[in-house]
């Protein structure tokens, strides 16, 4: 049973323009959510989090939305750059269960030159 | 520092074979929490063990244990391997008893033949 869904395996941007990658959830419990990075061959990295008190969170070139009538949350990055170029995986947690974390399957960004 | 560090890198085993998996955690964290990523699918979360208690466990069949050592070193074992066990096994660390700030380590790819 996913809870947490990244319905786009893929993604490609030009450098510079903005990237967005989506993620739904199904869990109404869930009230923290989470974004991470992987490169290959190395863990995923914490990038930025939300509560859901919030509806938006943002740090530097990254900003977290959340829209929990619509259980979405999507990652903007502005301007994209060829580093960025990762797997991104979207996690959520319930409030009395943070020590276990649901993750999406993951978006694959390519960021053009 | 050095971060999370896990061993071996790569496994390969036979079918009912058993397998121990070993992390160490960045030094003065005391949570360690480890996740099975299936090829194409984002992390399953499998056990969280925090100042050598278990505190939470995933969906996974009694075949998968693990524990926690006074070093908060932990080791992940799996017996009577299934094909279906074949995947990435992350583990992640944290200095306090909840997934924010964790950090992962860059897995122990296992196959299973």
């Amino acid at each position: 049973d996913q809870q947490v869904k990244q319905n786009s395996p893929s993604l490609s941007v030009q450098e510079g323009r903005i990237s967005i990658l989506n993620c739904d959830y199904t869990n109404s419990m869930f009230d923290y959510f989470l974004w991470y990075k992987k490169y290959p061959a190395e863990g995923p990295t914490f990038l930025i989090s939300i509560s859901s008190i919030k509806d938006k969170n943002e740090d530097g070139r990254f900003t977290v939305f959340l829209n929990k009538s619509a259980k979405h949350l999507s990652l903007h990055i502005v301007p994209s750059q060829p580093g960025d170029s990762a797997v991104y995986f979207c996690a959520a947690s319930i409030l009395n269960r943070r020590n276990q974390f649901y993750f999406g399957t993951g978006t694959s960004l390519t960021v053009i030159p | 520092d050095a971060g999370v560090t896990q061993s071996p890198t790569h496994l390969i085993k036979t079918r009912g074979q058993h397998v121990t998996l070993r992390c160490s955690p960045i030094s003065g964290h005391k949570s360690v929490s480890w996740y099975q990523q299936v090829l194409g699918q984002g992390p399953q979360f499998i056990f969280q063990y925090y100042e050598k208690e278990e505190r939470g466990r995933g969906n996974f069949p009694d075949r998968f244990s693990a524990r926690q050592f006074p070093n908060y070193s932990s080791e992940l074992n799996v017996n009577a391997l299934l094909l279906g066990d074949s995947a990435l096994y992350l583990c992640a660390s944290s200095s306090r008893d909840r997934l924010y700030g964790y950090t992962f380590g860059s897995g122990t790819r296992l196959t299973v033949v």
